[in-house]
Order: structure tokens, then C-alpha cells, then sequence
């Protein structure tokens, strides 16, 4: 089946510090990744919609200064989150669709639990 | 933002005994609707992607059924067994992007 590799799986930062997060596609190719973010006891909330070649398609009320994407490749988008914040702590996963159909299900990675002290 | 509401939020569930939880969503502009399981320390694994009214659809012990006029889908467990451990989630999306609910925890009791 569709794998999807998401580095790192947890990381603690200093506040005003940027992190870098992975996603790969490891047997696909992914024309388009989702980034979400997810608080305690909440829902999967959709950031940045990545798409290979082009510019991130951000939600309403997230900061493209803050969370910067990059999809350089059909196998990696990469989220850095820049100048962190201890509210920036959360849960980040990504997502990736191996076929363009979109009701094709989603393939997702572990995610990444990030801690900003 | 589109709202999808879950229910319960978790329960619990002698092994052996069947389940079944909520899932509301809008009903206009339907596309599709998707069914995750997500086991801790894991991604979270498709199960479903419904897309038309009445659809049922089946996976082993695990069955869902769509109502796309009202905008609900029910998850359906059969003979839970501790495996079956898990937040499940439903998606929905009128286009490209999914929108997702806040999950029902399922604890099977041995």
C-alpha cells in the first residue's frame, strides 16, 4: 500500500527557533500534500494544501510567513515553521493522495508532535 | 470551515459485543465521505470513501452506511475485539479538501 514517511516524529524547540518537518511519499507519487494540525482533544484542522511546483494554498486565518511550504518534488513537501511559539505547540500530519481522483482516500504520516518551550 | 460532528465522543464496548457511532455532516454540496481508523502511535489507515446516497460498505467485522440527504454516516463494528482499539474519523469534502471530524475513541474491553 501507499506510504507516507513524516520526519521527525517529535522534536522539542526554543522559542524564536525554526523546525523543519518532512513528508515523503515513499511508493507514490503525490502531486498534492495536506498539512494539519491537530489540539488536544480537537479535530484535524487543514493548514496549507502543498501542491509540487507551485505555490501552498493556505486555510483562512493561517500565516504563510509562519508555516512555509515547500513541495519542490513529487515525493517531498516540507512545512518549516518559523520563529516558533510556545502556541505553536501541537500535533502536525501530513497527507497525500497517490491518484488524483478526489475521492481517492488519503495516505498519511505518523505526524510530528512539536513542543515549543 | 465545514462542520462535522461526531458521536460519541468515546466509548466503550465489551469484547464480543457490536457498536456503532455517528457521523453528521451538510448535506449540500455533497462529493464524498471518508472513514479513517487511527491506532495510537499510527497513521491514520483509510477504511471507506462513500460517495453515493444509501452506499454501504464492508471490511471484515467493520461495516458504514451513507445518508447523504440528511448528511449522516454510521459506523457499524461487529463482535468488537481489542484490535478494534482505536479513534475512528470521518471526513467529509465538496471538493478537493477534507474536512474532518473530531473522532470517536473506541475502547474494546477483553
Amino acid at each position: 500500500g501507499a506510504v507516507v514517511s513524516q520526519h521527525p516524529s517529535r522534536v522539542i524547540c526554543k522559542s524564536g527557533t525554526s523546525v523543519k518537518i518532512e513528508c515523503r511519499s515513499l511508493d507514490f507519487q503525490a502531486t498534492t500534500m495536506f498539512w494539519y494540525r491537530q489540539f488536544p482533544k480537537q479535530s484535524l484542522m487543514l493548514m496549507a494544501t502543498s501542491n509540487e511546483g507551485s505555490k501552498a494554498t493556505y486555510e483562512q486565518g493561517v500565516e504563510k510567513d509562519k508555516f512555509l511550504i515547500n513541495h519542490a518534488s513529487l515525493t517531498l513537501s516540507t512545512l518549516t515553521v518559523t520563529s516558533a511559539h510556545p502556541e505553536d505547540s501541537s500535533f502536525y500530519i501530513c497527507s497525500a493522495r497517490d491518484r488524483g481522483a478526489t475521492n481517492s482516500p488519503l495516505h498519511f504520516g505518523n505526524g510530528t508532535r512539536l513542543t515549543v518551550t | 470551515i465545514l462542520n462535522v460532528e461526531q458521536s460519541p465522543q468515546s466509548l466503550h464496548v465489551q469484547e464480543g459485543d457490536s457498536t456503532n457511532f455517528t457521523c453528521s455532516f451538510p448535506s449540500s454540496n455533497f462529493y464524498a465521505l471518508h472513514w479513517y481508523r487511527w491506532e495510537t502511535a499510527k497513521s491514520p489507515e483509510a477504511l471507506f470513501v462513500m460517495t453515493l446516497n444509501g452506499d454501504e460498505k464492508k471490511k471484515g467485522r467493520i461495516s458504514a452506511t451513507l445518508n447523504t440527504k440528511e448528511g449522516y454516516s454510521y459506523l457499524y463494528i461487529k463482535g468488537s475485539q481489542p484490535e478494534d482499539s482505536a479513534t475512528y474519523l470521518c471526513a467529509f469534502t465538496n471538493d478537493y479538501k477534507l474536512s474532518f471530524g473530531a473522532g470517536t475513541t473506541v475502547t474494546v474491553r477483553a
